[in-house]
């Protein structure tokens, strides 16, 4: 497998706890945001979005929370299962392309 | 249901030699982008197209160069290889009129010995 996540900060949870990522971001004119999840060998893949006019979104198991007071993105994933283990990156995009903040991996324990 | 594809998956090149790497987006998206993800890094924005024009650069080498053909496919070409080239490349592709949403392919794996 690829050696990405080496110096990535980890998270490690337990099967059927809740799982909370967060992420910081830089530039207070983003106005939309995504979080990624990346499993090993293959492309990022989404996972949630929320545009800068809403605090909370849900989906399925999964609730991104904003604070755009302190420029703070979070990541909560329900009941984590095995195959939630991957790299977890947040994305902003206040222009043309989107910035990838700091992944973060997460390993769920049996 | 169609995903974007990149080819080839896999790519063993040597110092100084050139390569290609192609990207297809999915059907009726219009804007692709290219990122470099090197050994433990975050994807880095290299390259944008929309409508075949380049639409934003970023942090893209001048050793390489990237275009979009009429199909929306775009190839991204990299000479005079370095070592610090050895990366994932990941092509992303979204559809027009203000969609933001993103789709990747699963990337092509650079390796420069």
């Amino acid at each position: 497998g690829e050696s990405v996540g080496l110096h990535l900060p980890t998270l490690s949870v337990q099967e059927g706890d809740n799982s909370i990522i967060n992420c910081a971001y830089s530039n207070s004119a983003s106005d939309y945001f995504i979080w990624y999840k990346q499993e090993s060998g293959k492309g990022p893949q989404f996972i949630i979005d929320i545009r800068s006019n809403m605090d909370k979104r849900q989906g399925q198991r999964v609730t991104v929370l904003l604070n755009k007071t302190v420029k703070h993105l979070s990541l909560q994933i329900a009941a984590t299962q095995p195959g939630d283990s991957a790299v977890y990156f947040c994305a902003e995009n206040g222009g043309q392309n989107f910035v990838f903040g700091p992944g973060t991996r997460l390993s769920v324990l049996p | 249901a169609a995903g974007v594809i990149q080819s080839p998956r896999h790519l063993i090149k040597e110092k100084r030699e050139t390569a290609t790497l192609k990207c297809y987006p999915i059907p009726r998206h219009d804007t692709v982008y290219w990122y470099q993800q090197g050994p433990g890094q975050d994807p880095q924005f290299l390259i944008s197209f929309y409508e075949k024009m380049q639409s934003d650069k970023g942090s893209i080498p001048d050793r390489f160069s990237a275009q979009q053909f009429s199909d929306y496919h775009s190839e991204l070409n990299m000479s005079s290889l370095e070592l610090g080239d050895t990366a994932l490349y990941f092509c992303a592709s979204s559809s027009p009129h203000g969609d933001y949403g993103y789709t990747f392919g699963s990337g092509t794996r650079l390796t420069v010995v």
